[in-house]
């Protein structure tokens, strides 16, 4: 019962260098988000997809790009990653206007 | 965009106590929903609303979906230490809009329980 994994769990990148950050979910969920999460700033919204082969922007989508290739996967990108994407991000999943399931996060350290 | 400010940000209680924290928004939310975040995961679901004027009990936790659609509150009955996390409120458009879909949280409530 795997829910929503999110991988890798940690990540250690140096300024310049790409990463992507990979979300899955089992439960055949239309919707699927990403956020991070910041001291003091609660959870802001990077982008969100409602469906395969659709993506918008949230709230602080700068630095960042998706893909929803497959309605089961979410990926988010870093092309040059900066110190002010350190951060632990967050995937989610839900059916339409449904609860959303949270993965356990990903802490990205960009030094 | 909307915002969702959430109050109060941080609460120190003793146990037993009852807590209350709520939310509320520029905009017109057809779902609210309640989670908690332990520290080092990912928030979990505690309750979800998805009609005006509903109240909605899980356990100890009671929550309500505002009448005007802009707001919502969580109480938690005679708080115990496990209850310490951080509590967020989100709240979901409905069909139409450009924000279609969009999942939007409140700051968070920084809750602690003094034995």
């Amino acid at each position: 019962n795997a829910g929503v994994t999110q991988t890798p769990k940690f990540r250690v990148l140096k300024t310049g260098q790409s990463m992507t950050l990979l979300c899955a979910q089992d439960m055949n969920h239309e919707y699927m988000y990403w956020y991070r999460q910041d001291p003091g700033m609660g959870l802001r919204l990077i982008h969100y997809s409602v469906g395969e082969g659709t993506t918008a922007k949230g709230e602080v989508p700068d630095g960042y790009n998706v893909s929803r290739l497959k309605k089961q996967n979410f990926l988010l990108g870093l092309e040059s990653a900066a110190p002010s994407q350190t951060s632990v991000y967050f995937c989610a999943s839900s059916f339409r206007n449904t609860e959303a399931f949270f993965g356990q996060g990903t802490r990205l350290t960009v030094v | 965009g909307q915002q969702l400010n959430q109050s109060p940000q941080s609460m120190f209680i003793q146990e037993g106590e009852d807590v209350s924290m709520n939310c509320t928004s520029s905009s017109i939310f057809n779902t609210w929903l309640w989670y908690k975040q332990d520290p080092g995961e990912g928030p979990v679901l505690l309750i979800a609303l998805y009609k005006a004027g509903e109240l909605t009990s899980n356990g100890r936790l009671t929550a309500q979906f505002g009448i005007t659609r802009k707001d919502s509150f969580l109480n938690i009955s005679a708080s115990i230490p496990s209850d310490v996390g951080i509590y967020f409120c989100a709240g979901q458009l409905g069909a139409g809009g450009t924000s279609y879909g969009k999942l939007t949280f409140g700051q968070g409530t920084i809750l602690t329980v003094h034995p």
